[in-house]
């Protein structure tokens, strides 16, 4: 059974530093997707990142980039310049690439708090 | 402005009660889900459609039953049999059926709290 594993439950950072933020997987496929979403307070769930596994490189969306080990079943999400507005939950997610429906399978997220 | 509606925001239900969330879609996608969150965990999938008049259950689906008539809404009801419905409860949609790495977006979410 594929599984995400998020370890730590809580994090915070001083505004404008980086934090990076920790995800493994475990999977006996090898095609697969990657994802990281943020749930604020309002409980909207919002696409940060997403990363395909067939591809060497890593995804960049603005301040926030992932460091993909497809060896080490590894998914860290780095958050630079972190901003108040980065306060939230974050979610890794896999996705197998064979038809499951496009069935998510999430961690347990961290909590992650900037501070001014 | 496209996007997914879910209402009622916050809904009571006393026990013994089947209770119905709406889901709606304006982004002409053929893939929608449900999925239920309870607190410090991640997100479970209860159900999903892949096409019109089609639809499989997911991890949780015992207790829950949905239906898909079009391709912009995708209704779940809580039924009675759901031993403990209190959680908050996501849609999202896909815009293909193949489900093969398609980025899913998420509605505002539902918060059930039975009394």
């Amino acid at each position: 059974a594929q599984t995400v594993t998020q370890s730590q439950p809580e994090m915070s950072v001083q505004e404008a530093e980086t934090v990076t933020l920790s995800c493994t997987y475990d999977t006996s496929e090898n095609n697969y997707y990657l994802f990281w979403y943020k749930q604020p307070p309002s409980r909207q769930m919002i696409l940060v990142i997403r990363q395909e596994a067939y591809k060497q490189q890593n995804a960049t969306e603005n301040r926030f980039s992932v460091n993909f080990q497809k060896a080490a079943k590894s998914f860290s999400l780095k958050i630079s310049d972190s901003q108040l507005g980065d306060t939230a939950m974050y979610f890794c997610a896999f996705m197998t690439d064979y038809n499951q429906g496009g069935k998510l399978i999430f961690g347990q997220g961290t909590e992650l708090s900037v501070k001014p | 402005d496209g996007g997914i509606t879910q209402s009622p925001k916050y809904l009571f239900r006393k026990e013994g009660q089947n209770v119905t969330l709406s889901c709606e879609q304006n982004l002409n996608h053929d893939a929608m889900y449900w999925y239920r969150q309870d607190p410090g965990q991640g997100l479970r999938l209860i159900y999903y459609s892949q096409i019109v008049n089609d639809f499989q259950k997911g991890d949780i689906a015992e207790g829950y039953s949905v239906s898909r008539e079009k391709k912009e809404s995708f209704p779940l009801t809580v039924t009675s049999a759901q031993k403990n419905p209190t959680a908050f409860y996501l849609c999202a949609s896909s815009i293909a059926p193949s489900g093969a790495g398609d980025t899913q977006y998420f509605g505002p979410g539902t918060r059930l709290t039975v009394l």
